[in-house]
């Protein structure tokens, strides 16, 4: 169980490109997904937590223009960045929690990661 | 804010055993996780401390003491499978929001 997928896994594109990555809960219903972003030889840094249904809430210092998240059912959110350039070029995580019940709060299972380059 | 800190690599042979010490400077505390990450790959759950005390999962334990803001992950038997990157995490109280430390390399040697 809590199987988390992401698509996909890895992407090429212009730069000035839209790309859009898909973050899917296949087991399992996502009260929250959160979005990470990873350079080689960094840690996961917190670009984004969404909650299905309402607007995502963007750390500080990720413009959320430039990186849209949806977060249509509690198995689907995507993470779009928009007018991509080289700097965009990581590694995107997705991770799904079922939140909080009772004062419990449940553990982030996280997806397979895409990796993105911008030429 | 929160500020994790974990040493950047470690090396051991197969079979020993190997402690990843993490201290931690939080505005809230509900917990510390501790995750592996192979090379390209997904972080993988280990084991969570909400409480005082070692949790232990098969070769893998974790320790957490909170009023020392300090946890280690053990690895035993080492096996040239566990080469990885491995990662502490805090998520704040209330919050499920997890920050992570800048991570461990850890290299198996035969």
């Amino acid at each position: 169980g809590a199987v988390v997928s992401q698509h996909p896994s890895w992407v090429i594109c212009k730069s000035g490109t839209s790309v859009k990555i898909e973050c899917r809960s296949l087991d399992f219903q996502a009260t929250t997904m959160f979005w990470y972003r990873q350079f080689p030889k960094q840690s996961l840094m917190l670009m984004a937590t969404s909650n299905e249904g309402s607007k995502a809430t963007y750390e500080q210092g990720v413009e959320k223009d430039k990186f849209l998240i949806n977060h249509a059912s509690l198995t689907l959110s995507t993470l779009t960045v928009t007018s991509a350039h080289p700097e965009d070029s990581s590694f995107y995580i997705c991770s799904a929690s079922t939140g909080t019940s009772g004062g419990r709060t449940y553990e982030q299972y996280f997806g397979p990661g895409t990796r993105l380059t911008v030429t | 804010g929160q500020s994790l800190e974990q040493p950047s690599e470690v090396t051991a042979v197969e079979g020993a055993i190997v402690q990843i010490n993490c201290t931690y400077q939080t505005s809230g505390f509900y917990g510390l996780s501790w995750y592996q990450q192979h090379d390209g790959g997904a972080p993988t759950f280990l084991s969570y401390n909400a409480l005082d005390g070692l949790e232990e999962t098969g070769r893998f334990s974790s320790f957490l003491s909170r009023s020392d803001s300090y946890g280690y992950l053990l690895l035993q038997e080492l096996q040239m499978k566990d080469s990885a990157s491995y990662f502490c995490a805090v998520r704040d109280q209330g919050d499920y929001k997890l920050s992570f430390g800048a991570g461990t390399t850890v290299t198996v040697r035969a």
